[in-house]
């Protein structure tokens, strides 16, 4: 059964904190995704990953970093988590560079983070 | 650029009864479409695909969804809803014509389907 796992469900962080969440996969993908989740928005794309050490940004990368080390590992960086920060946060991932492109994506059980 | 509208928030309907959850697209080439679910407490989950070929498409729980290019709609139904649906449901789609990082997939804002008993 293929799976995406983050370590954590529920976090709570204060303001001004570096937060670290974690994804990894266990399907040999190449490509690994960062979204975000609020209410009436959908999901918007923080970053992306389609190979070790490479990234690209999506469409809302402004106070958020990104590691991709080892392939199986995508982690998404708070530098300084402030309030606005506070949302669910998804990972995923893809047989393909491009999701969408045709192959369906696999997410993770989401992070929902707090920050106070 | 490509945009994706869910426009309804909430959808009810009784158990028994068949449902739709509309989506329609905007995109300057060919659309690839998709919807995911989301259950409580979970990740989301593929249901179908439409890339090319039949307009009507079947995928998993019994979903399909119906493509229309005239009316750029991708409209999800179930001829009979069960409780077990119950979730929050997103479109998404991607412009075959986009490239660089704004090719990757949009989503939509999701509408709760709650099936009554």
């Amino acid at each position: 059964d293929v799976k995406v796992t983050q370590s954590s469900r529920y976090l709570v962080k204060r303001t001004g904190e570096k937060v670290f969440l974690e994804c990894v996969q266990d399907m040999d993908h190449e490509n690994m995704f960062w979204y975000r989740q609020d209410p009436g928005l959908g999901l918007r794309l923080i970053y992306f990953s389609y190979d070790v050490k490479m990234k690209e940004k999506g469409d809302i990368p402004e106070g958020y970093s990104v590691s991709r080390e080892k392939k199986e590992r995508f982690s998404l960086i708070l530098e300084s988590a402030s309030t606005n920060q506070t949302s669910m946060y998804l990972c995923a991932s893809s047989l393909d560079p491009v999701l969408g492109a045709g192959t369906e994506a696999f997410f993770g059980q989401g992070t929902r983070l707090t920050v106070v | 650029a490509q945009s994706v509208a869910q426009p309804e928030d909430q959808v009810n309907v009784a158990e028994g009864n068949p449902l739709t959850v509309k989506c329609t697209y905007s995109v300057s080439g060919n659309p690839y479409l998709f919807w995911y679910v989301q259950y409580p407490n979970r990740g989301l989950q593929f249901l179908l695909k439409y890339i090319t070929g039949d307009n009507l498409v079947k995928g998993s729980y019994g979903f399909e969804a119906e493509f229309n290019k005239s009316q750029t709609s991708f409209h999800l139904k179930k001829p009979s809803a069960l409780v077990s649906d119950s979730a929050l449901y997103f479109c998404a789609v991607r412009d075959e014509l986009l490239s660089g990082s704004a090719r990757q997939l949009t989503f939509g804002s999701g509408t709760q389907l709650t099936v009554l008993p």
